[in-house]
């Protein structure tokens, strides 16, 4: 079975830092883009940020670009999100993300892991 | 850049059709695929349209999805409706996803 694992979520003040890690198995991890997308309380789905197969391209979404770092390691089939100068905005549901498709025509997400929690508060 | 607008919320009965719309403000609904995720309380999105109207293994015919250029818009219709398919559903293309609508069905 394709599996997504996230962890590393938690409370953390104000220009705090954190990083989440996701476990990929079943698949053959060193093959896919991968992604990060959050979900505030109670809000809609908000794409994060990409990586390419071998971790030489990276995007971001507006809001994060240049507080957050996507990484990945493929010997560890291991995705990594790390988070700093967080804001009380960043608090939300982190998933993590299998990329399905092609770039110019159009991507997807799926599966998705089960989420880890991230909540930025004083 | 562009955005996806969703209705708030539909409801409907067990064994009727819902028809969700996914509208896209500027660039042309043809530009990229969409795809269609159903998130259930407490759990993580799901697919269950990809590629425009391609339904995944184990999601029921009784999903499929559409584009109609010339509302630029997609949508996504569930016929024969369960009460199980209360959720949210969030239409996806590209890194922009719509608000999500909360389809009660009641």
């Amino acid at each position: 079975d394709v599996q997504l694992v996230e962890s590393g979520g938690g409370l953390v003040q104000p220009g705090g830092s954190l990083r989440l890690s996701c476990a990929a198995s079943g698949f053959t991890f060193k093959s896919f883009w991968m992604s990060w997308v959050r979900q505030a309380p109670g809000k809609g789905l908000e794409w994060v940020a990409n990586i390419k197969q071998d971790g030489s391209e990276k995007y971001y979404v507006d809001s994060v670009r240049g507080r957050f770092t996507i990484s990945r390691d493929n010997a560890r089939n291991s995705l990594y999100l790390q988070m700093n100068s967080l804001s009380v905005e960043d608090t939300a549901i982190y998933y993590c993300a299998r990329v399905l498709g092609a770039w110019i025509t159009g991507r997807w997400f799926d599966p998705w892991g089960q989420g880890t929690l991230v909540t930025v508060s004083s | 850049n562009f955005m996806l607008a969703q209705p708030h919320s539909v409801s409907e009965s067990p064994g009727k059709t819902v028809t969700i719309s996914c509208t896209r403000n500027s660039g042309s609904i043809a530009s990229n695929n969409v795809q269609w995720y159903q998130q259930r309380p407490g759990s993580a999105p799901t697919i269950v349209i990809f590629e425009d109207n391609q339904r995944p293994s184990g999601v029921p015919d009784r999903f499929s999805g559409s584009i109609d250029n010339s509302s630029n818009s997609a949508s996504l219709t569930i016929s024969g409706l369960k009460t199980e398919d209360e959720a949210d559903y969030y239409c996806q293309s590209s890194e922009e996803f719509g608000g999500g609508t909360k389809l009660t069905v009641l």
